[in-house]
């Protein structure tokens, strides 16, 4: 398909394991973006990619999250000995390029991955 | 800081009727974009509109509208003649662009849920 996916859609984990979570961005789409949502809340920003350089990472909730965009491309996110606290969605986006004050690109959102950690 | 609210947590309308989501945002910055994204049961984030702060004009899709209003910092949405298929959860969104290839992540208010009943 042509929109962005992300898989796996759904992953319980047990509370300490390490979770990896796939996003498969729009083809030839520069920036990409990772958000969590908690349930009953709105995203929230992790982290942003702009090709393979990790631009902003100030999302991040601690440094078990880990993110990479090796290629430029297809990006990972690496959850280090899970946490009850991070059960939530995570969503991917990816856009263009990077906006300016003249101009927009839309970010473009997969369905994202459902964490649950028991 | 930029901050998106939106203070109505749930909303429940009988089919047909008319239902307005309210939305109030606060930003440091001249230029700047508003954003509804709906989200239905299945979870993945639809774009509904995209405003640019210079342009408040109010727009209208079908039986969506939007009226944007900057002296009170607000973009409601309206839905006219509410459907079934209308239930889900709306986002408001702010993004500020000022710089080419910056990071213009999403701010997201918390979400209204709109129930419509048949």
């Amino acid at each position: 398909g042509a929109g962005v996916s992300q898989s796996p859609r759904y992953k319980v984990a047990k509370r300490g394991q390490d979770v990896a979570l796939r996003c498969d961005p729009i083809s030839g789409h520069v920036s990409l973006f990772w958000y969590q949502q908690a349930l009953g809340q709105g995203p929230e920003f992790l982290t942003y990619f702009q090709n393979e350089a990790q631009l902003d990472k100030s999302g991040l909730p601690s440094d078990r999250f880990f993110a990479e965009r090796p290629e430029g491309s297809v990006s990972t996110l690496k959850i280090q000995r899970t946490q009850q606290e991070d059960s939530a969605v995570y969503l991917c986006a990816s856009s263009l390029e990077g906006g300016s004050a003249l101009s927009y690109n839309e970010q473009f959102f997969g369905p994202g991955t459902r964490l649950t950690v028991l | 800081a930029q901050k998106v609210t939106q203070a109505q947590t749930e909303i429940s309308v009988v089919e047909k009727e008319d239902v307005t989501l309210d939305c109030v945002y606060e930003t440091r910055d001249t230029t700047y974009y508003l954003f509804w994204y709906k989200q239905p049961p299945s979870g993945e984030l639809v774009f509904l509109i995209r405003r640019n702060s210079f342009d408040e004009q109010n727009e209208i899709s079908g039986r969506y509208s939007w009226n944007f209003q900057k002296s009170t910092s607000s973009f409601n949405f309206t839905i006219t003649a509410s459907q079934v298929v209308d239930s889900a959860v709306y986002f408001c969104a702010l993004s500020e662009a000022l710089y080419l290839d910056s990071n213009y992540q999403l701010i997201w208010g918390a979400g209204t849920k709109l129930i419509i009943k048949p």
